[in-house]
């Protein structure tokens, strides 16, 4: 079962917008990985924040996480037509270590 | 560094026969995860495999099963294939005790 939602289901932003993606999910976690996903082909890691951080940035990505709300964000700053893909918050629970995916954003950006 | 690779990249099967799908994890990464993703029911994990046992499976019947060798390579195995098997399957390599989990780029089953 889907543990996370995402929201929104699609998004389409112009090229040099920024795109926030959210996250929901249901039980406790030890992290929680964001991945990109181009056009069903294989994931692509993009950000690790464990329970204990609040926010992590790498370039042009940016986490926060909210444990008492079970809840993530990502924020895709400067948005390039490179970005289009779909977007998957995925949840390491306590004693699991399979992933739990949500059901994803797909990201179109506009040249 | 080579990352995860699967093999093969398409396999067409019909209703009722058997597929094998292969996995060689990132050069010293011990735990192999295979995950499913189907049209309409999204990205669910399948079973993992940590130093050549089965740690963990998810909701998924017998009929899927795998095992993982020496060398720490993968095999999944899907036996008495059905329709609603099609979907492409994700194999995802760690390191011990890591978080982040490195996917190779699938195998698509279609099973007619």
């Amino acid at each position: 079962s889907q543990q996370g939602e995402e929201d929104p289901q699609a998004l389409s932003i112009q090229e040099g917008e920024n795109a926030t993606m959210n996250c929901s999910y249901k039980t406790s976690i030890n992290n929680l990985q964001w991945y990109r996903q181009n056009s069903g082909r294989g994931l692509v890691h993009l950000i690790l924040i464990r329970s204990n951080e609040r926010e992590k940035h790498s370039g042009r990505l940016r986490v926060t996480l909210d444990t008492s709300k079970k809840s993530s964000s990502l924020l895709i700053t400067a948005s390039r037509a490179a970005d289009t893909a779909s977007y998957f918050c995925a949840t390491d629970a306590v004693g699991r270590r399979a992933l739990t995916f949500g059901s994803g954003t797909r990201l179109q950006v506009q040249p | 560094e080579a990352g995860v690779t699967q093999s093969p990249t398409h396999l067409i099967k019909t209703r009722g026969q058997q597929a094998t799908l292969r996995c060689s994890p990132i050069s010293g990464h011990t735990s192999v995860y295979w995950y499913q993703q189907a049209l309409g029911l999204g990205l669910q994990f399948l079973l993992w495999y940590d130093e050549g046992e089965e740690r963990n499976r998810g909701n998924f019947p017998p009929r899927f099963s795998g095992r993982q060798f020496p060398n720490y390579s993968s095999e999944l195995n899907v036996n008495a294939l059905e329709l609603e098997d099609s979907a492409l399957y994700l194999c995802a390599s760690s390191p011990e005790h890591v978080g982040e989990q490195y996917f190779g780029p699938g195998t698509r089953l279609t099973v007619t």
